[in-house]
Protein backbone atom coordinates (compact mmCIF):
# COMPACT_ATOMS: atom_id res chain seq x y z
CA UNK A 1 0.00 0.00 0.00
CA UNK A 2 1.05 3.48 -0.65
CA UNK A 3 2.12 5.21 1.94
CA UNK A 4 2.34 9.23 2.87
CA UNK A 5 3.49 10.28 6.62
CA UNK A 6 2.45 13.51 7.84
CA UNK A 7 5.24 14.36 11.05
CA UNK A 8 2.83 15.92 13.25
CA UNK A 9 -0.81 15.39 13.23
CA UNK A 10 -1.41 18.02 15.98
CA UNK A 11 0.87 21.64 16.05
CA UNK A 12 0.01 24.40 17.97
CA UNK A 13 2.39 27.44 16.98
CA UNK A 14 2.73 31.08 18.09
CA UNK A 15 2.31 34.27 15.56
CA UNK A 16 5.54 35.26 13.81
CA UNK A 17 6.48 31.16 14.28
CA UNK A 18 8.12 29.62 11.42
CA UNK A 19 6.75 26.36 10.53
CA UNK A 20 7.53 23.05 8.77
CA UNK A 21 5.21 20.42 8.27
CA UNK A 22 7.02 17.36 6.64
CA UNK A 23 5.26 14.76 4.41
CA UNK A 24 7.42 11.77 2.99
CA UNK A 25 6.08 9.32 0.31
CA UNK A 26 7.35 5.41 0.03
CA UNK A 27 5.93 4.82 -3.68
CA UNK A 28 8.50 6.30 -5.57
CA UNK A 29 5.95 8.86 -6.74
CA UNK A 30 6.76 11.67 -8.85
CA UNK A 31 4.00 14.60 -7.98
CA UNK A 32 3.50 15.54 -4.53
CA UNK A 33 0.84 18.18 -3.54
CA UNK A 34 -0.12 20.23 -0.19
CA UNK A 35 -3.76 21.24 0.33
CA UNK A 36 -4.98 23.17 3.12
CA UNK A 37 -8.97 21.86 4.26
CA UNK A 38 -11.36 24.69 6.31
CA UNK A 39 -15.01 24.17 6.97
CA UNK A 40 -17.32 25.08 4.06
CA UNK A 41 -14.35 26.01 1.73
CA UNK A 42 -13.38 22.25 0.92
CA UNK A 43 -9.35 21.11 -0.40
CA UNK A 44 -7.54 24.19 -1.67
CA UNK A 45 -4.07 23.60 -3.22
CA UNK A 46 -1.03 25.21 -2.13
CA UNK A 47 1.62 24.32 -3.96
CA UNK A 48 2.09 21.22 -6.09
CA UNK A 49 5.96 19.77 -6.98
CA UNK A 50 6.28 17.97 -10.28
CA UNK A 51 9.91 16.46 -9.47
CA UNK A 52 12.96 17.17 -7.07
CA UNK A 53 13.47 21.22 -6.80
CA UNK A 54 10.55 21.89 -9.26
CA UNK A 55 7.22 23.23 -7.58
CA UNK A 56 4.02 25.48 -8.78
CA UNK A 57 1.63 27.84 -7.44
CA UNK A 58 -1.76 26.36 -6.55
CA UNK A 59 -4.62 28.68 -5.75
CA UNK A 60 -3.60 29.88 -2.60
CA UNK A 61 0.47 30.05 -2.13
CA UNK A 62 0.55 33.44 -0.16
CA UNK A 63 2.16 32.74 2.65
CA UNK A 64 3.82 29.40 2.24
CA UNK A 65 6.71 28.44 0.77
CA UNK A 66 7.82 24.71 0.12
CA UNK A 67 10.93 22.69 -0.37
CA UNK A 68 11.37 19.10 -2.45
CA UNK A 69 14.93 18.45 -2.18
CA UNK A 70 14.32 14.53 -2.10
CA UNK A 71 11.79 12.75 -4.00
CA UNK A 72 9.87 11.38 -1.47
CA UNK A 73 9.96 14.13 0.81
CA UNK A 74 7.57 17.77 0.51
CA UNK A 75 7.89 20.10 3.26
CA UNK A 76 5.53 23.39 3.52
CA UNK A 77 6.78 26.43 5.53
CA UNK A 78 4.90 29.19 6.90
CA UNK A 79 7.75 31.66 7.24
CA UNK A 80 5.77 33.25 10.17
CA UNK A 81 2.74 31.96 11.18
CA UNK A 82 -0.52 34.03 11.22
CA UNK A 83 -3.71 33.32 13.04
CA UNK A 84 -5.81 32.60 9.34
CA UNK A 85 -3.11 29.85 8.84
CA UNK A 86 -4.92 27.75 11.51
CA UNK A 87 -6.17 24.89 9.33
CA UNK A 88 -5.82 21.17 8.49
CA UNK A 89 -2.84 20.67 5.79
CA UNK A 90 -3.11 17.57 3.72
CA UNK A 91 0.13 16.34 1.83
CA UNK A 92 -0.57 14.17 -1.16
CA UNK A 93 1.25 11.86 -3.33
CA UNK A 94 0.61 10.49 -7.15
CA UNK A 95 2.48 8.63 -9.84
CA UNK A 96 3.41 10.54 -13.27
CA UNK A 97 1.62 7.93 -15.62
CA UNK A 98 -1.06 6.96 -13.35
CA UNK A 99 -4.83 7.68 -12.85
CA UNK A 100 -5.49 10.91 -13.52
CA UNK A 101 -6.91 12.70 -10.76
CA UNK A 102 -5.68 9.39 -8.38
CA UNK A 103 -3.74 11.17 -5.16
CA UNK A 104 -2.85 9.43 -2.17
CA UNK A 105 -2.91 11.34 0.44
CA UNK A 106 -1.58 11.60 4.47
CA UNK A 107 -4.11 11.98 7.70
CA UNK A 108 -3.51 15.88 7.95
CA UNK A 109 -1.66 17.60 10.07
CA UNK A 110 -4.26 19.95 12.23
CA UNK A 111 -2.18 23.48 12.63
CA UNK A 112 -3.15 25.89 15.42
CA UNK A 113 -1.80 29.57 15.61
CA UNK A 114 -2.15 31.12 18.67
CA UNK B 1 -10.09 22.61 -15.30
CA UNK B 2 -13.44 21.65 -14.58
CA UNK B 3 -15.07 23.58 -11.85
CA UNK B 4 -17.50 21.33 -10.11
CA UNK B 5 -20.49 22.47 -7.92
CA UNK B 6 -21.88 19.37 -5.67
CA UNK B 7 -24.71 19.43 -2.90
CA UNK B 8 -23.04 20.34 0.38
CA UNK B 9 -24.71 17.88 2.99
CA UNK B 10 -27.39 14.75 2.46
CA UNK B 11 -28.83 12.46 4.73
CA UNK B 12 -29.92 9.17 4.43
CA UNK B 13 -31.25 5.88 6.24
CA UNK B 14 -29.11 2.81 6.67
CA UNK B 15 -30.03 0.39 3.57
CA UNK B 16 -30.53 2.77 1.30
CA UNK B 17 -29.18 3.67 -1.87
CA UNK B 18 -27.87 7.14 -1.94
CA UNK B 19 -26.86 9.56 -5.38
CA UNK B 20 -24.55 12.35 -4.99
CA UNK B 21 -24.66 14.21 -8.06
CA UNK B 22 -21.51 16.71 -9.28
CA UNK B 23 -22.03 19.04 -12.02
CA UNK B 24 -19.60 20.02 -14.27
CA UNK B 25 -20.37 22.31 -17.25
CA UNK B 26 -17.33 23.61 -18.45
CA UNK B 27 -16.00 19.73 -18.29
CA UNK B 28 -12.71 19.26 -21.17
CA UNK B 29 -12.66 16.54 -23.66
CA UNK B 30 -9.61 15.05 -21.67
CA UNK B 31 -11.39 15.58 -18.28
CA UNK B 32 -11.87 12.24 -16.31
CA UNK B 33 -14.43 12.35 -13.02
CA UNK B 34 -13.02 11.28 -10.26
CA UNK B 35 -14.33 10.37 -6.59
CA UNK B 36 -12.72 10.96 -3.56
CA UNK B 37 -14.29 9.74 0.50
CA UNK B 38 -13.23 11.62 3.09
CA UNK B 39 -13.62 10.12 6.94
CA UNK B 40 -13.49 12.65 10.04
CA UNK B 41 -9.91 12.57 10.97
CA UNK B 42 -8.33 11.28 7.42
CA UNK B 43 -7.22 12.30 4.19
CA UNK B 44 -9.74 11.79 1.64
CA UNK B 45 -9.40 8.72 -0.15
CA UNK B 46 -9.82 7.81 -4.08
CA UNK B 47 -12.99 5.28 -4.65
CA UNK B 48 -14.06 5.40 -7.92
CA UNK B 49 -12.77 7.10 -11.74
CA UNK B 50 -14.95 7.17 -15.09
CA UNK B 51 -14.69 8.73 -18.22
CA UNK B 52 -18.45 8.18 -19.38
CA UNK B 53 -21.65 5.92 -19.16
CA UNK B 54 -21.26 3.65 -16.01
CA UNK B 55 -18.38 2.20 -14.15
CA UNK B 56 -18.96 -0.12 -10.58
CA UNK B 57 -16.47 -1.47 -8.13
CA UNK B 58 -16.62 -2.87 -4.84
CA UNK B 59 -17.23 0.48 -3.19
CA UNK B 60 -19.73 2.34 -5.96
CA UNK B 61 -21.22 3.02 -9.07
CA UNK B 62 -20.34 6.31 -11.27
CA UNK B 63 -22.66 7.23 -13.87
CA UNK B 64 -21.75 9.87 -16.24
CA UNK B 65 -24.44 11.10 -19.06
CA UNK B 66 -23.46 11.64 -22.92
CA UNK B 67 -22.67 15.27 -22.31
CA UNK B 68 -20.56 14.53 -19.64
CA UNK B 69 -21.83 18.05 -17.56
CA UNK B 70 -22.40 16.10 -14.37
CA UNK B 71 -22.07 12.66 -12.99
CA UNK B 72 -23.56 10.83 -10.24
CA UNK B 73 -22.14 8.63 -7.44
CA UNK B 74 -24.36 5.91 -6.40
CA UNK B 75 -23.47 4.08 -2.99
CA UNK B 76 -25.68 1.12 -2.91
CA UNK B 77 -27.41 -0.12 0.76
CA UNK B 78 -25.67 2.38 2.69
CA UNK B 79 -24.70 2.24 6.29
CA UNK B 80 -23.63 3.99 9.28
CA UNK B 81 -19.63 3.63 8.14
CA UNK B 82 -20.70 5.33 4.97
CA UNK B 83 -20.57 8.45 6.69
CA UNK B 84 -18.36 10.65 5.23
CA UNK B 85 -17.70 14.04 3.14
CA UNK B 86 -18.06 12.80 -0.77
CA UNK B 87 -15.85 15.25 -3.33
CA UNK B 88 -16.02 14.89 -7.03
CA UNK B 89 -12.64 16.23 -9.20
CA UNK B 90 -12.74 16.40 -12.84
CA UNK B 91 -8.80 15.89 -13.71
CA UNK B 92 -6.64 15.21 -17.10
CA UNK B 93 -4.11 12.99 -17.92
CA UNK B 94 -0.66 14.32 -17.26
CA UNK B 95 -1.84 17.73 -15.56
CA UNK B 96 -1.29 18.07 -11.83
CA UNK B 97 -3.46 21.21 -10.65
CA UNK B 98 -6.15 19.27 -9.13
CA UNK B 99 -9.15 22.00 -7.74
CA UNK B 100 -11.80 19.99 -5.53
CA UNK B 101 -14.43 21.51 -5.05
CA UNK B 102 -16.60 21.54 -1.54
CA UNK B 103 -17.88 18.33 -0.99
CA UNK B 104 -20.88 16.73 0.44
CA UNK B 105 -21.33 15.65 3.74
CA UNK B 106 -23.22 12.49 3.94
CA UNK B 107 -24.83 11.17 7.00
CA UNK B 108 -26.22 7.90 7.22
CA UNK B 109 -28.89 7.55 10.41
CA UNK B 110 -29.78 4.19 11.75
Amino acid sequence: DVKVTQSSRYLVKRTGEKVFLECVQDMDHENMFWYRQDPGLGLRLIYFSYDVKMKEKGDIPEGYSVSREKKERFSLILESASTNQTSMYLCASSPTGGRAGELFFGEGSRLTVL
Amino acid sequence: LAKTTQPISMDSYEGQEVNITCSHNNIATNDYITWYQQFPSQGPRFIIQGYKTKVTNEVASLFIPADRKSSTLSLPRVSLSDTAVYYCLGAQLGTYKYIFGTGTRLKVLA
